[in-house]
């Protein structure tokens, strides 16, 4: 079972270099979220996706913009990186039932310089 | 949102028990109390949940309060692997907007274990 899949997932970026995280997930979830991790911290929310078609802003929106592409994707875009962003950015995807359990992909460790 | 509040850090001797508390004084009769944990270098993984009564599986029990204002994560005998940061949420489910269906993790709580 693949569950929640990240790619990539290290990647290092110049200042003003842009580019997309994709998260894909393979249990018919209609919920999913991005969530960025800086050292030592707990989870941000920066966006989130209820179900296919409605995306929604979480705690740190800005710098980010994200598209859920079908019920499986859910991308991350940074159009503009900055070293503020370097971050261990998760992935999440849930069932809408308040009952039922999260599932996390790795994470992708970005460095922008 | 209805907030959680949990202890910064804790520690436990291996293979004794360790009791994780977390405060959730504005919880909502329709909040399931989960909890995660995220060990090093992953992402964090489900535990458990629970509504009103204890619940127990393979990885831990939850005790909840009568008032459900608190709860706690129980780990019955700590081994090494358990060393991790254990978070406390809230999800409703009845929820009233877009807005409901955030999952919103605070900091949690490091737990350290003692060979």
């Amino acid at each position: 079972n693949a569950g929640v899949t990240q790619t990539p997932k290290f990647q290092v970026l110049k200042t003003g270099q842009s580019m997309t995280l994709q998260c894909a997930q393979d249990m018919n979830h209609n919920s999913m979220y991005w969530y960025r991790q800086d050292p030592g911290m707990g989870l941000r929310l920066i966006y989130y996706s209820a179900s296919e078609g409605t995306t929604d802003k979480g705690e740190v929106p800005n710098g980010y913009n994200v598209s859920r592409l079908n019920k499986r994707e859910f991308s991350l875009r940074l159009e503009s990186a900055a070293p503020s962003q370097t971050s261990v950015y998760f992935c999440a995807s849930s069932h809408l039932r308040a009952n039922t359990e999260a599932f996390f992909g790795q994470g992708t460790r970005l460095t922008v310089v | 949102d209805a907030k959680t509040t949990q202890p910064n850090s804790m520690e436990s001797n291996e293979e004794e028990p360790v009791h994780l508390p977390c405060n959730h004084s504005t919880i909502s009769g329709t909040d399931y109390i989960h909890w995660y944990r995220q060990l090093p270098s992953q992402g964090p993984e489900y535990v458990i949940h629970g509504l009103t009564s204890n619940v127990n599986n393979r990885m831990a029990s939850l005790a909840i309060a009568e008032d459900r204002k608190s709860s706690t994560l129980i780990l019955h005998r700590a081994t090494l692997r358990d060393a991790a940061v254990y978070y406390c949420i809230l999800r409703d489910s009845a929820p009233s907007g877009a807005g409901s269906y955030q999952l919103t993790f605070g900091k949690g709580t490091k737990l350290s274990v003692i060979p």
